[in-house]
C-alpha cells in the first residue's frame, strides 16, 4: 500500500461545480496534513493546512478522518483558475517525513 | 530577493558532463531539500539538510551528490548521468522541528540528459 494515496484524475468539471478529493494515508502516527496546489509547469505551493476539526478557507474546505485515515478537499463554485493538480501531503515526524501523494489532475470546464 | 531561488531554471546536458543546481533561501529557515518530480510520479524526496545534518535517500545514486555549505545554500551537484535523471529537481526550505513543516519550494530546475 502507497504511504499516501490519492485518485490521480483527472476530473473535469464545469465552472460553478462543487468538486471534491480524498487522499488516504497509511502511517497512522502522522502529525500534520496538507494540501498543496501546482499549475503546470510550476513549483507546488501551499493551499491549506489541514486540521482535526476541519477547516475553510473561502471556496475552500479541508478534512480529516484520523479513524479512517484520509483528509479530504472540497471546492465550492469552482473557478477555472482553479485548473491545477492538487497534492496531499503528510508530516509523519522529522524534517525527511513529509510524503507526498501523486496527486489530483483538476480541470474546471467554461 | 525572497523566497526559494533555483538556479539554472533549464539545464540540458550530455551523460558524461559536470554540472550543478543552486538553490538559496531567504526565508531564515533551517531546512532545505532536494525533490525530484518525473511525469505522473509523487514527489520524490532525494536529500535533506536539516539544522545543517544531511539526510538522504537511500535509493538515489551517487551520481547526484549534494552540498549544503550553511543553512541558505544548497547544491546539487551532477556528473555522469541517465537518460533517466531527465526530470524536474524542486528546491525546498522550511522551518523543520515546528508544528507545521511547511515547503516553500523554489521554481524548479528542469533538466534533460541527452
Amino acid at each position: 500500500r502507497k504511504e499516501v494515496e490519492q485518485d490521480p484524475g483527472p476530473f473535469n468539471v464545469p465552472e460553478g461545480a462543487t468538486v471534491a478529493f480524498n487522499c488516504t494515508y497509511s502511517n497512522s502516527a502522522s502529525q500534520s496534513f496538507f494540501w498543496y496546489r501546482q499549475d503546470c509547469r510550476k513549483e507546488p505551493k501551499l493551499l491549506m493546512s489541514v486540521y482535526s476539526s476541519g477547516n475553510e478557507d473561502g471556496r475552500f474546505t479541508a478534512q480529516l478522518n484520523r479513524a479512517s485515515q484520509y483528509i479530504s478537499l472540497l471546492i465550492r463554485d469552482s473557478k477555472l483558475s482553479d485548473s491545477a493538480t492538487y497534492l496531499c501531503v503528510v508530516h509523519s515526524g522529522s524534517a525527511r517525513q513529509l510524503t507526498f501523494g501523486s496527486g489530483t489532475q483538476l480541470t474546471v470546464l467554461p | 530577493e525572497t523566497g526559494v531561488t533555483q538556479t539554472p531554471r533549464h539545464l540540458v546536458m550530455g551523460m558524461t558532463n559536470k554540472k550543478s543546481l543552486k538553490c538559496e533561501q531567504h526565508l531564515g529557515h533551517n531546512a532545505m531539500y532536494w525533490y525530484k518530480q518525473s511525469a505522473k510520479k509523487p514527489l520524490e524526496l532525494m536529500f535533506v539538510y536539516s539544522l545543517e545534518e544531511r539526510v538522504e535517500n537511500n535509493s538515489v545514486p551517487s551520481r547526484f551528490s549534494p552540498e549544503c555549505p550553511n543553512s541558505s545554500h544548497l547544491f546539487l551537484h551532477l556528473h555522469t548521468l541517465q537518460p533517466e535523471d531527465s526530470a524536474l529537481y524542486l528546491c525546498a526550505s522550511s522551518q523543520a522541528g515546528s508544528v507545521a513543516n511547511v515547503l516553500t519550494f523554489g521554481a524548479g530546475s528542469r533538466l534533460t540528459v541527452l
